[in-house]
């Protein structure tokens, strides 16, 4: 069975801070994928990241990383220097080699950014 | 290039009555997915369609619910008979060959009073 789990129902900090977002995943397949996707009050879902099973490299892009640990099955998401526009909720979801075409998502973080 | 589209926006109907949701993908994107979200959850899957056909609806509630992709491009979702409980966000995405990344429409909010 393929399941994620987002701890974190919602989150505030103030703007400049840094904060991490975490998702845990449980699959029995050996080939899966991850994503994580923002959702802003606008509704409409946008990619961030996909990453492979067998890549644990940590990836950086602008002010967004991620943390993918297979021993801990983790595939945490970190915002540095959060600005009022990354408010939205993040969703983290996973594909499995078993049916890479069904996606399953977390129940999503809640982000606040205030200024 | 232009994005996913659904139409419409909103939708409210009556306990009982038929709606159709329309689906218009990214141009050339063969895979098609149809999710619902529900307040505070995230997407579930419903059906997934490769082409003209679903590759897999186990995701779809009940025989309630039906989805077409009959020229492989647009896609309708079909609900007979709403029920209350049917009321939720409907997401469709596209994919470019269903190994990849979806990309998601901006959605359907569908209250069935």
């Amino acid at each position: 069975a393929q399941k994620v789990t987002q701890a974190q129902t919602e989150i505030s900090v103030v703007e400049k801070e840094d904060v991490t977002l975490d998702c845990v995943y449980e699959t029995r397949d050996t080939t899966y994928y991850l994503f994580w996707y923002k959702q802003p009050p606008s509704g409409e879902l946008v990619f961030l990241i996909r990453r492979n099973s067998f890549d644990e490299q940590n990836e950086i892009s602008g002010r967004y990383s991620w943390n993918f640990q297979k021993s801990t099955s983790s595939f945490n998401f970190t915002i540095t220097a959060s600005q009022v526009v990354d408010s939205a909720v993040y969703f983290c979801a996973l594909s499995g080699r078993s049916n890479f075409n069904k996606f399953y998502f977390g129940s999503g973080t809640k982000l606040n950014v205030k200024p | 290039g232009a994005g996913v589209s659904q139409t419409p926006s909103n939708k409210v109907t009556e306990k009982g009555k038929y709606v159709e949701l329309r689906c218009d993908p990214i141009s050339g994107h063969t895979a098609l997915y149809w999710y619902r979200q529900s307040l505070g959850q995230g997407p579930e899957f419903l059906i997934y369609f490769q082409g003209t056909g679903a590759a897999d609806d186990s995701g779809l509630p009940n025989d309630r619910f039906f989805a077409v992709r009959p020229e492989g491009s647009v896609s309708t979702l079909k609900i007979q008979r709403t029920e209350r409980g049917d009321s939720a966000v409907y997401l469709c995405a596209s994919s470019a060959d269903g190994y990849n990344e979806q990309f998601f429409g901006p959605g359907t909010r569908l209250t069935v009073l």
